[in-house]
């Protein structure tokens, strides 16, 4: 099957500073990229949806100036989390699909610790 | 809005048992429901793939079902294994193609040996 790639897997930074996490299609090009987000004991939130070449259409509450959201290319999106606080502090995974309604393979998480 | 519940939140079986996981969501109009596995802190692995026009999905030891006019989907699992332990999540995709997956908050599965 398809494989999508994320780096870094872990990540520990101090509060205030930029973290950028990048989600790669391995074997196929990637249309539209996810980008969810998952508290502790929770489940999967959509945090924003891109297409390559496009803006980003992030969802509601997500402050789209906080998770800027690129995605340059149709084998690359990486989402920044700016000024980074604890309360950001969650596990970030990507998916992405090659044409729209298609399956989306996921990527294996990034877990981002805020200090 | 649609929303997702899966029930139980948590199972354990001893090993060889058959169980079910249960998966709700409140609108219909889906454009296929998927259920996925997570480990712990891992990402996920998608396990069936059911679209809208489809009843049920198999793989091995999975069989997964859907009623989309009652908003029920069912993971069966057969013969469990203790390899089988955990995070069952399910996630519906709406009525238009290619927008992102709704997801349950997941029923983890301990299986013993």
């Amino acid at each position: 099957g398809a494989v999508v790639s994320q780096h870094p897997s872990r990540v520990i930074c101090k509060s205030g500073t930029s973290v950028k996490i990048e989600c790669r299609s391995l074997d196929f090009q990637a249309t539209t990229m996810f980008w969810y987000r998952q508290f502790p004991k929770k489940s999967l939130m959509l945090m924003a949806t891109s297409n390559e070449g496009s803006k980003a259409t992030y969802e509601q509450g997500v402050e789209k100036d906080k998770f800027l959201i690129n995605h340059a290319s149709l084998t690359l999106s990486t989402l920044t989390v700016t000024s980074a606080h604890p309360e950001d502090s969650s596990f970030y995974i990507c998916s992405a699909s090659s044409r729209a309604g298609e399956t989306q393979y996921f990527g294996p998480g990034t877990r981002l610790l805020v200090l | 809005k649609q929303e997702v519940t899966q029930i139980p939140a948590a199972l354990s079986v001893p090993e060889g048992e058959n169980l079910v996981l249960n998966c709700s969501f409140t609108d219909s109009a889906i454009y296929n429901l998927q259920w996925f596995r997570q480990d712990p802190g891992k990402g996920l692995t998608s396990l069936l793939l059911i679209q809208s026009s489809q009843r049920e999905q198999t793989s091995g030891r999975l069989n997964a079902s859907l009623d989309k006019s009652s908003g029920r989907s069912t993971l069966y699992i057969a013969a469990s294994q203790p390899g089988d332990s955990a995070t069952y999540l399910c996630a519906v995709a709406s009525n238009q193609a290619g927008t992102a997956l709704i997801f349950g908050k997941g029923t983890t599965l301990s299986v013993s040996s």
